[in-house]
């Protein structure tokens, strides 16, 4: 089974700053990594698909980068709605998709 | 796209459950389905894949032969049947369209094994 290391386990930043949040396989997972972002109460949303992929309607201030097993999501500039845990995801063949633990990032 | 998913409730330890997604607003049997549960206040976790044509099923090793995830693209229905059910299958369980990722999610049901 490929697992998911995300970090760091808690982000604190300001609104304006840029968040770096990282995904590591522990083989390679072949581009198939997801990032969603979760907010309480809430069913996770799709951002990235397929490591740099921005789904519809995500913003551009969100971006995904990597390959094989070190990715990173990329919040150019946070704006309040962006606070939220951010789970990574990956879809090998066979199809297990782990997920990561989850990154939090909150307000500082 | 529109997924309402129902049918959880409170079961004891060794019960079954049966859960249930509608989906509408998107061709259902063009897409690939999955369940993917939270249990309280901890992350997400994959449970199981259905293609579009049900053909092909996958299941997380957590769950592997007492749940089984089925599909009646007629009915435009999801479903997963849950057996032998434990306190560590307490979860809210979502359901997601599946394109490149699970690119739609439901508002999700809460299923509590316990006595």
């Amino acid at each position: 089974e490929i697992v998911l290391t995300q970090s760091p386990a808690t982000l604190s930043l300001s609104p304006g700053d840029r968040a770096t949040l990282s995904c590591r396989a522990s083989q390679t997972v072949n581009n198939y990594l997801a990032w969603y972002q979760q907010k309480p109460g809430q069913a996770p949303r799709l951002l990235i698909y397929d490591a740099s992929n921005r789904a519809i309607g995500i913003p551009a201030r969100f971006s995904g980068s990597g390959s094989g097993t070190d990715f990173t999501l990329t919040i150019s500039s946070l704006e309040p709605e962006d606070f939220a845990v951010y789970y990574c995801q990956q879809r090998n063949w066979p199809p297990a998709y782990t997920f990561g633990q989850g990154t939090k990032l909150e307000i500082k | 796209v529109y997924l309402v998913e129902s049918g959880g409730g409170l079961v004891q330890p060794g019960g079954s459950l049966r859960l249930s997604c509608a989906a509408s607003r998107f061709t259902f049997s063009s897409y690939a389905m999955s369940w993917v549960r939270q249990a309280p206040g901890k992350g997400l976790e994959w449970v199981s894949r259905i293609s579009g044509s049900g053909d092909s099923t996958y299941y997380a090793d957590s769950v592997q032969g007492r749940f089984t995830i089925s599909r009646d693209n007629s009915k435009n229905t999801l479903y997963l049947q849950m057996n032998n059910l434990r306190a560590d299958d307490t979860a809210v369980y979502y359901c997601t369209k599946d394109q490149a990722s699970h690119d739609s999610w439901g508002q999700g049901t809460l299923v509590t094994v316990s006595s």
